[in-house]
């Protein structure tokens, strides 16, 4: 079955680069996402990337695929006190429903 | 453009009531989803539907119904409330079937069963 992992919280100083990591079981995965929650609010997309990828950076979002191992990686640069939020790995597999499957999310709390 | 919006965004029930949570999208999205949210959780899905008409069980979807009667609107029922219910309930749309069809979410509906 479908299976997708991250660590709970990560905590990081103000400048420094945050690196949070997700892993995935299904080997047919296509499009892996990564999505932001600030407080009291819904889930908003920030970046994917398609499998056949390594890698896809989007100003200081810098998103890692490694197939084979089946992990993904979301760095940000520069983290700012605005980046405190939690941030959420899904993937799609091809055929079936289509249906999404997150994680169950990183907690990213940065220190001024 | 308002993407996904839900209503109400705070309740209070006591046990045993019911209530009806709505979710509309205004992008001529095909596929809708409910989801609730407990802290150490994550997402889990209850019910979806990929269109008019349809409606399909997700992960948890014992003690909630849906409906899709029109494409923009789906709602949310929970007949006899519990407090096993006490969460945060959200909304999503995406465009249609595809693998690459990120998913827009309502800001939530901060629900509390007493």
């Amino acid at each position: 079955g479908e299976d997708v992992e991250q660590s709970l919280f990560l905590s990081v100083r103000e400048g420094d680069s945050s690196v949070i990591n997700c892993t995935y079981t299904d080997s047919s995965s296509t499009y892996l996402y990564w999505y932001k929650q600030e407080p009291g609010a819904g889930l908003q997309l920030l970046t994917y990337i398609f499998s056949n990828m390594d890698m896809k950076q989007d100003q200081r979002l810098t998103v890692l695929l490694n197939k084979k191992d089946k992990h993904l990686s979301l760095r940000i640069a520069d983290t700012q006190t605005g980046d405190s939020a939690i941030y959420f790995c899904a993937e799609t597999t091809t055929g079936g429903s289509y249906i999404p499957t997150f994680g169950r999310g990183t907690s990213l709390i940065v220190h001024p | 453009n308002a993407g996904v919006t839900q209503t109400p965004k705070f309740r209070v029930l006591k046990t045993g009531q019911s209530m009806t949570l709505l979710c509309a999208q205004d992008m001529n999205h095909e596929y809708m989803y409910w989801y609730r949210q407990d802290p150490g959780m994550g997402l889990r899905l209850i019910h979806y539907s990929v269109g008019e008409g349809t409606t399909a069980k997700g992960e948890v979807p014992d003690g909630y119904n849906v409906s899709r009667l029109k494409k923009q609107n789906f709602l949310l029922g929970l007949e006899s409330a519990a407090p096993s219910q006490t969460s945060v309930y959200f909304c999503a749309s995406s465009l249609r079937r595809g693998s690459n069809q990120p998913q827009h979410f309502g800001d939530g509906t901060r629900l509390s069963i007493l």
